[in-house]
């Protein structure tokens, strides 16, 4: 079955250095959501790439979708402590309405 | 707050029982979906709902597993004779009605410990 599997797994980063977590799918994706999970909270919504090759900027947030669509990338730049918390990207399966979530990179920044 | 709204918000029963959980979209909202999260993990898809149909649901639900969505409002997930196995958060989404791939919106999720 379809599979999204993110690198890395953990990220310590000191506070304002930058930040990549990588997310690939076994399967082309109509879409890719990115979702942020701070510790004992619920996934909240980051952003939605639609366009192969597309980029979006949310202030220190960069997110890209791969040319093929089946990769993606999230990069922050000059970390806060705010930022801590689990990242993870997801996809529909196959057109549906299942969406598949990553394995998910959570962060730490030590201050 | 008309966020998503969850209930119980912590579940503690024995091996073998039923559990019911409760959950409350967005107002207006029509796509409702239910998850599983262990901890460290992804949350896992379980089903989805536009209205009142019910979609799409996991092949990993067994038939222990059953969700409902009566008028299209709120929803209900229930777990007969439960495992250990079966212990994790059950988070719900809801999205806005529009073109594909909307916003999910999660509530504060059912943490459920079967002992």
């Amino acid at each position: 079955g379809q599979q999204v599997m993110q690198i890395p797994q953990y990220q310590h980063v000191q506070e304002g250095e930058d930040f990549t977590t990588y997310c690939n799918s076994s399967t082309t994706l109509s879409n890719i959501q990115w979702y942020k999970q701070r510790p004992g909270g619920h996934p909240v919504f980051l952003i939605q790439l639609v366009k192969s090759g597309e980029v979006k900027k949310q202030k220190r947030l960069t997110f890209q979708f791969g040319e093929a669509k089946k990769n993606s990338s999230l990069h922050i730049t000059a970390t806060q402590t705010t930022d801590v918390g689990t990242y993870f990207c997801a996809g529909p399966y196959s057109g549906t309405y299942k969406y598949i979530f990553g394995t998910g990179t959570r962060l730490k920044v030590l201050a | 707050d008309t966020g998503v709204s969850q209930d119980p918000r912590h579940k503690i029963t024995k091996r073998g029982q039923n559990v019911t959980f409760r959950c409350d979209p967005i107002s207006e909202h029509n796509r409702l979906y239910w998850y599983r999260q262990t901890l460290g993990q992804g949350p896992e898809f379980l089903t989805y709902f536009q209205n009142e149909a019910q979609l799409e649901k996991s092949r990993l639900l067994s038939d222990r597993f059953s969700a409902e969505r009566p008028k299209g409002s709120f929803s209900t997930l229930e777990i007969q004779r439960t495992e250990q196995g079966d212990s994790a958060m059950y988070l719900c989404a809801s999205s806005p009605r529009g073109s594909y791939g909307e916003t999910q919106y999660f509530g504060p999720g059912t943490r459920l410990l079967v002992l």
